[in-house]
């Protein structure tokens, strides 16, 4: 079964420094994506970035960037100069790239989440 | 910028009563899908649309469940009757055939509380 680990129920930072929270995941698959939702206190989902598991370059999204390792299948998310508004809900996800007629069954699977408060 | 839409925002029902709630995906996308997340818990996978079938439906979305696109628009889960455990944020997302990244857009969320 494909599994989504986030192994760290919640963090604190103080604004503008640096924090990573952590998430491995376990497929069997070779292709496949990997995201980053940020859920606030609305609880929208908004995503923060993506990772596609054929490219060996770690994704960057202004100050959030991952360090993926694919080998050691963890995925973990960087976020620098942390501001207030980062305070949320973050969600590690993965899709499996799947070869079927078009991608229908592309269910993401979350993680428990890794609720992050940035201290002022 | 094109985004989901979900109406109502919020649903209080009584236990054992249908209700319906209702999505509008993006216009030029073909996949969709119904996500749940019961308070403090992961959002997790009920149903995925395509075509006008379902394609894959998880455990969670027994016989209670159904899903319909009854216009070009609108996409809409079904509960038949409701259960307490129920309760929960109902979130549609849909996707893009051509959308290479497989990213699903969300809409904001519905509330359902059953009493």
């Amino acid at each position: 079964a494909q599994t989504v680990t986030q192994s760290q129920p919640e963090m604190s930072v103080q604004e503008a420094e640096t924090v990573t929270l952590s998430c491995t995941y376990d497929t069997s698959e070779n292709n496949y994506y990997l995201f980053w939702y940020k859920q606030p206190p609305s609880r929208q989902m908004i995503l923060v970035i993506r990772q596609e598991a054929y490219k060996q370059q770690n994704a960057t999204e202004n100050r959030f960037s991952v360090n993926f390792q694919k080998a050691a299948k963890s995925f973990s998310l960087k976020i620098s100069d942390s501001q207030l508004g980062d305070t949320a809900m973050y969600f590690c996800a993965f899709v499996n790239r799947i070869t079927s007629y078009g991608g229908a069954t592309n269910k993401l699977i979350f993680g428990t989440g890794t609720l992050l408060a940035v201290q002022p | 910028e094109p985004e989901v839409t979900q109406t109502p925002s919020h649903q209080v029902t009584q236990m054992g009563q249908e209700v319906i709630l209702r999505c509008v995906p993006i216009s030029n996308h073909l996949y969709f899908y119904w996500y749940r997340q019961i308070l403090g818990q992961k959002v997790e996978f009920l149903v995925s649309f395509y075509n006008n079938e379902i394609s894959e439906k998880s455990e969670i979305f027994d016989d209670q469940f159904s899903v319909e696109r009854p216009d070009g628009s609108n996409f809409t889960l079904k509960i038949r009757s409701t259960k307490l455990e129920d309760s929960a944020m109902y979130f549609c997302a849909s996707s893009n055939p051509w959308d290479l990244s497989y990213e699903q857009y969300f809409g904001p969320g519905t509330r359902l509380t059953v009493t």
